[in-house]
């Protein structure tokens, strides 16, 4: 079947320290691959997009950067977090019908 | 003006109740998502759609590609049903979705 693993679930990090979010994907392969982030009051809004390894588009400039080492696996990184940084990430890929899957989420609160 | 607009942003309802969540949207698209976001946090997808209307259980989703309008109905609300709503659309030439602000929903017993 096809699943997508994000984690962590939540994450408390001070400013100025780096970030790494993970995404993997199970039983599909070359898959689409999205980063959202969902900040307080607003809806999800596109950070990164991947249609393969080594392959990103950034949507929104900041301090952010992701990565595809591998075809499914999907990273979300930052060498210093800002306050701005918090809110819900969300991991997703597409499937070639359209529909799409999503992960967990994780809520990141930058003290 | 945002992309997709959805209306209202929040609803009480007493349980039993119909209930309807709207979604405009402005730009041409290929599909249409009707999402569910709980408390925690994660989404569930309920609905794509491209044409016409759908049904899952007491869901029902319809989209009127002319108006670019759609709307999400829940028939005999339960507490349960209590989550953030999402629209979201996918445009012809993008691989990612646009997304509403949501609706929350809340369902008193």
């Amino acid at each position: 079947s096809q699943t997508i693993h994000q984690w962590p679930a939540t994450l408390v990090q001070p400013v100025g320290s780096p970030l790494s979010l993970e995404c993997t994907v199970e039983g599909t392969s070359n898959p689409n691959l999205y980063w959202y982030r969902q900040a307080a009051g607003r809806g999800l809004q596109l950070l990164f997009y991947s249609v393969g390894i080594g392959q990103i588009s950034s949507e929104v400039p900041q301090n952010l950067s992701a990565s595809r080492p591998q075809d499914r696996q999907f990273i979300l990184s930052s060498k210093k977090l800002l306050l701005s940084d918090s809110g819900f990430y969300l991991c997703a890929w597409s499937l070639v019908s359209g529909g799409y899957t999503f992960g967990s989420g994780t809520r990141l609160t930058v003290v | 003006k945002n992309e997709v607009e959805q209306s209202p942003q929040n609803l009480t309802a007493q349980e039993g109740e119909f209930i309807t969540i709207n979604c405009s949207y402005s730009v041409g698209i290929s599909a249409l998502h009707w999402l569910q976001q709980h408390p925690g946090g994660g989404i569930v997808s309920l609905f794509m759609l491209s044409s016409g209307k759908k049904k899952h259980g007491r869901l029902i989703a319809t989209i009127n590609i002319q108006e670019k309008h759609s709307s999400l109905h829940i028939t005999a609300s339960h507490p349960r049903d209590s989550a953030v709503y999402i629209c979201a659309v996918k445009g012809r030439s993008q691989g990612n979705l646009i997304f509403g602000k949501g609706t929350k929903l809340s369902v008193k017993p």
